[in-house]
């Protein structure tokens, strides 16, 4: 079955500290991995997107790994900002005809002060 | 211009109304969406338009009701709506629509629906 799943569900981080969201995902055959940013209310931001021969993309400080093999993504946030409180979505597309792009659930951040 | 603009930010029907729903993107892209998200969520897959036909229709009940009109717009006209469809509506767009070769999507900042 293909499936997104993504931890923690929620996650509270102090203002300039880092961390780190993690994806798993068992959809085949794998096409591209994309990470995005939403604030409540509003819609997805695309962050990054990773191809199958990509396991690492910055942007900012937002960077991606993908470990293809394992079938595993994560998002890591360097010196984390009251702005960054969102909730970060792993999507995930299938190499086959048709639409077929999975959602994880989301993390949602709060960073505090 | 990478951008996907909605409208209304915010609409707020009763279940005997008939409303519509705007989406537009001039970044000539040829593969449109509707999504519908409710709190908490992740958004849910209602509708694809590929070069301005429909292609995927994901179960959705004849209360919502698709139209692309032209390459840059994509419209959903609401009838008889019920409660339990208030939620953020989203629009995205993509050069071609995923599949062989997935293209990224782009999303609108969502229409706020409220079924009274």
């Amino acid at each position: 079955k293909n499936q997104v799943e993504q931890s923690p569900q929620s996650l509270i981080i102090l203002e300039g500290k880092n961390c780190t969201l993690q994806c798993n995902y068992t959809v085949s055959p794998f096409s591209n991995l994309r990470w995005y940013k939403q604030d409540t209310g509003r819609g997805p931001v695309s962050l990054t997107i990773m191809t199958f021969s990509e396991n690492t993309k910055s942007n900012g400080r937002y960077t991606a790994t993908l470990d293809a093999d394992t079938k595993q993504s994560s998002l890591h946030i360097t010196a984390s900002q009251l702005s960054d409180s969102a909730s970060y979505i792993c999507v995930v597309s299938r190499n086959t005809g048709g639409f077929k792009t999975i959602f994880g659930a989301g993390t949602r951040l709060f960073v505090k002060a | 211009d990478t951008e996907v603009t909605q409208t209304p930010k915010h609409l707020v029907m009763g279940m005997t109304n008939k409303k519509s729903l705007k989406c537009e993107q001039h970044m000539g892209h040829r593969a449109m969406y509707w999504y519908k998200q409710k709190a908490k969520k992740p958004p849910e897959l209602m509708f694809v338009y590929s070069y301005e036909k429909l292609s995927i229709n994901e179960s959705v009940p004849s209360r919502f009701s698709p139209e692309c009109p032209n390459s840059s717009l994509l419209n959903l006209h609401l009838h008889a709506l019920q409660p339990e469809d208030s939620a953020l509506y989203l629009c995205a767009s993509s050069r071609q629509p995923s599949g062989t070769n997935s293209y990224e999507q782009y999303f609108g900042p969502g229409t706020r629906l409220t079924v009274t």
